[in-house]
């Protein structure tokens, strides 16, 4: 299946202060990535759907100028949370669809807002 | 709107004895169902998915499920648990149309020897 990779496994951070992560696909050109946030003990929530070369697709209650979402190339997708506060700390994971149906996803992002 | 329910947060089971871990759906038209583990601080890694054909899908690790339309299922099994099974485990739905994966609430299966 397709390989996912993302960038940082972890972050700390300040409140206030922006986190970008990376998600890039190694193996697999994505038109479509997907990212998703899960609390601890819970299931992952689709935040938005991410289209190369377009505006992102948000799920309703995520805020789009909280969570920034650029998806510059087919192999590359961002993920900013802007302004970061301490209810921001998730593990956030990023998605792809490969040619045969199946979402392969990210090794995920542990971002901690002190 | 597509849902998972899997009815279980914890399933134990002994190591060596067979292991079942519950998931129902509800799509629209016809299900593209999946089961994913996730260990510890990790992404999902796919086990196995039904898309058409037979109804008991093979996947890795030695995991099946069986998909049954009338009971609107897609229950995980193994035949002989390891303890290296323990993980937390997600049932996923999506339509056939490309929406995005809707999961469970996950399953935390936890194999004892």
């Amino acid at each position: 299946g397709a390989v996912v990779s993302q960038h940082p496994s972890r972050v700390i951070c300040k409140s206030g202060t922006s986190v970008k992560i990376e998600c890039r696909s190694l193996d697999f050109q994505a038109t479509t990535m997907f990212w998703y946030r899960q609390f601890p003990k819970q299931s992952l929530m689709l935040m938005a759907t991410s289209n190369e070369g377009s505006k992102a697709t948000y799920e309703q209650g995520v805020e789009k100028d909280k969570f920034l979402i650029n998806h510059a190339s087919l192999t590359l997708s961002t993920l900013t949370v802007t302004s970061a506060h301490p209810e921001d700390s998730s593990f956030y994971i990023c998605s792809l669809r490969g040619g045969t149906d199946t979402q392969y996803f990210g090794p995920g992002t542990r971002l901690t807002v002190l | 709107a597509q849902s998972v329910a899997q009815p279980e947060d914890q399933v134990n089971v002994a190591e060596g004895n067979p292991l079942t871990v519950k998931c129902t759906y509800s799509v629209s038209g016809n299900p593209y169902l999946f089961w994913y583990v996730q260990y510890p601080n990790r992404g999902l890694q796919f086990l196995l998915k039904y898309i058409t054909g037979d109804n008991l899908v093979k996947g890795s690790y030695g995991f099946e499920a069986e998909f049954n339309k009338s009971q609107t299922s897609f229950h995980l099994k193994k035949p002989s648990a390891l303890v290296s099974d323990s993980a937390l485990y997600f049932c996923a739905v999506r339509d056939s149309l490309g929406t995005p994966l809707v999961f469970g609430k996950g399953t935390r299966l936890s194999v004892i020897a």
